[in-house]
């Protein structure tokens, strides 16, 4: 069975500051990854998706990289703002349409 | 276009009362899910739907019937609700190529007393 892990569970960095968000899977036969973001009471959106053949994505500041090999995928943000404020969340497809796995986030918060 | 669209956005049930989630998308994917987010368990896939007509069941499936007779409708049937059944309840929905991302609603918050 798929296990997805995100650490850390919460973090809170000062603006301006570059971050890494961590991702890790147990079974490496995916399809792809996706990162999405949630803010507080409203539903995912989607920020990368990164392919089983690739292994980084870019959209603007955001960075992700995928090591299907290690089961790891990590999202890099370059210069928070604090309106970064969210909880991240990684998703992994395999096995098929919607066996898809997701982690249970990174809560971040950029102080001011 | 709306996107995907869910109705109620919160809704507060009794044990054994039965309730349906609305769920609709306007952009003809083919592929449509629910899922339920509860705190540190992430979001669970509760049923999906391949096409009309088609559905199977995800991870949680019980306690919970689902449909599809259109291409733009997906709702959820809470047969007999549970203060188990508390959660908040997404409905997402994509094309049929595992290449495209999911598109999400906005969520119903449900509460089960």
């Amino acid at each position: 069975k798929q296990e997805v892990t995100q650490i850390p569970a919460a973090l809170s960095v000062p603006e301006g500051e570059n971050l890494v968000l961590n991702c890790s899977f147990t079974d490496s036969a995916i399809y792809n990854l996706q990162w999405f973001r949630q803010d507080p009471g409203k539903g995912l959106t989607s920020l990368l998706l990164i392919q089983s053949s690739q292994r980084e994505q870019t959209s603007g500041r955001l960075n992700a990289s995928l090591d299907k090999s290690s089961g790891r995928s990590t999202l890099y943000i370059a210069a928070s703002q604090p309106g970064d404020s969210a909880t991240y969340l990684c998703a992994v497809s395999a096995g098929g349409y919607q066996k898809v796995t997701f982690g249970t986030g990174t809560k971040l918060q950029v102080i001011p | 276009n709306a996107g995907v669209t869910q109705t109620p956005k919160f809704q507060v049930l009794k044990t054994g009362q039965s309730m349906t989630l609305q769920c609709a998308q306007d952009m003809n994917h083919e592929y449509m899910s629910w899922y339920r987010q509860d705190p540190g368990m992430g979001l669970r896939l509760i049923h999906y739907s391949v096409g009309a007509g088609i559905t199977d069941q995800g991870e949680v499936p019980n306690g919970y019937n689902v449909s599809r007779s259109t291409t733009e409708d997906f709702p959820l049937r809470l047969l007999s609700a549970a203060p188990s059944q508390t959660s908040v309840y997404f409905c997402a929905s994509r094309p049929a190529t595992l290449q495209e991302t999911q598109y999400f609603g906005p969520g119903t918050r449900l509460l089960v007393l």
